[in-house]
């Protein structure tokens, strides 16, 4: 099994301050990534997939990059609807490992 | 507007069964596949597997092969995931969530709202 390891676990960060939040993979998954931001009590959300495509309707604030098997989501200036939980998740052969999560929380 | 309606509910004693349903509308249903990923309390989200919509082939994750089928009825724009053998380590909230292709290899862009099976004697 394919293998995310995701960091940090949580962040603490404020209004305007660029972020940024890290996944590697254990193997290569090519360019099948994508980037979830989930609220309590809520469904995760589509942020991105194929490492940098953003899902209509998300900010350009939001942008994706990989080099080898090491993703990173980057949040250029954090706003308040920003501070939720981020997943990173792989969906390459037939499998759709999800990384353990990166809470953004208010400094 | 695009939306998957799951069922509701649900508690289970341990060693049952619990099947969910996820209704879909708002687009072509057998243009797309369709995942079923759980979450239990305060953790991150598990994949369990995949299903074709377009021909049935379903593909299920190494930890669940052998206790869970998921299967859909076109005809009801549904899927459908049965999960056997309950134990309380199953309780969770159940999605299902639209692939943004009919392929596997794709991420997803729609979700249900969730259908929570607690486990317990």
């Amino acid at each position: 099994d394919i293998q995310m390891t995701q960091s940090p676990s949580t962040l603490s960060a404020s209004v305007g301050d660029r972020v940024t939040i890290s996944c590697r993979a254990s193997q290569n998954i090519r360019s099948w990534l994508a980037w979830y931001q989930q609220k309590p009590g809520k469904a995760p959300k589509l942020l991105m997939y194929d490492v940098s495509t953003l899902q209509p309707g998300v900010p350009s604030r939001f942008s994706g990059s990989e080099s080898e098997t090491e993703f990173t989501l980057t949040i250029s200036s954090l706003q308040p609807d920003d501070f939720a939980t981020y997943y990173c998740q792989q969906y390459s052969t037939y499998s759709g490992t999800f990384g353990q999560g990166t809470r953004v929380e208010i400094k | 507007q695009v939306q998957l309606v799951q069922s509701g509910g649900e508690v289970k004693k341990p060693g049952a069964s619990v099947k969910v349903s996820c209704r879909a509308s708002g687009y072509t249903f057998t243009n797309y596949g369709i995942s079923w990923v759980r979450q239990a309390p305060g953790q991150g989200p598990e994949w369990m597997g995949w299903i074709s919509v377009y021909n049935g082939d379903a593909f299920y994750g190494e930890k669940f092969r052998d206790r869970v089928t998921m299967t859909r009825d076109t005809s009801a724009d549904a899927a459908y995931m049965e999960l056997g053998g309950l134990s309380p380590d199953d309780t969770a909230l159940y999605y299902c969530a639209r692939v943004r292709s009919g392929s596997t290899d794709d991420a997803l862009d729609i979700w249900g709202q969730g259908t929570l099976i607690t486990v317990s004697s």
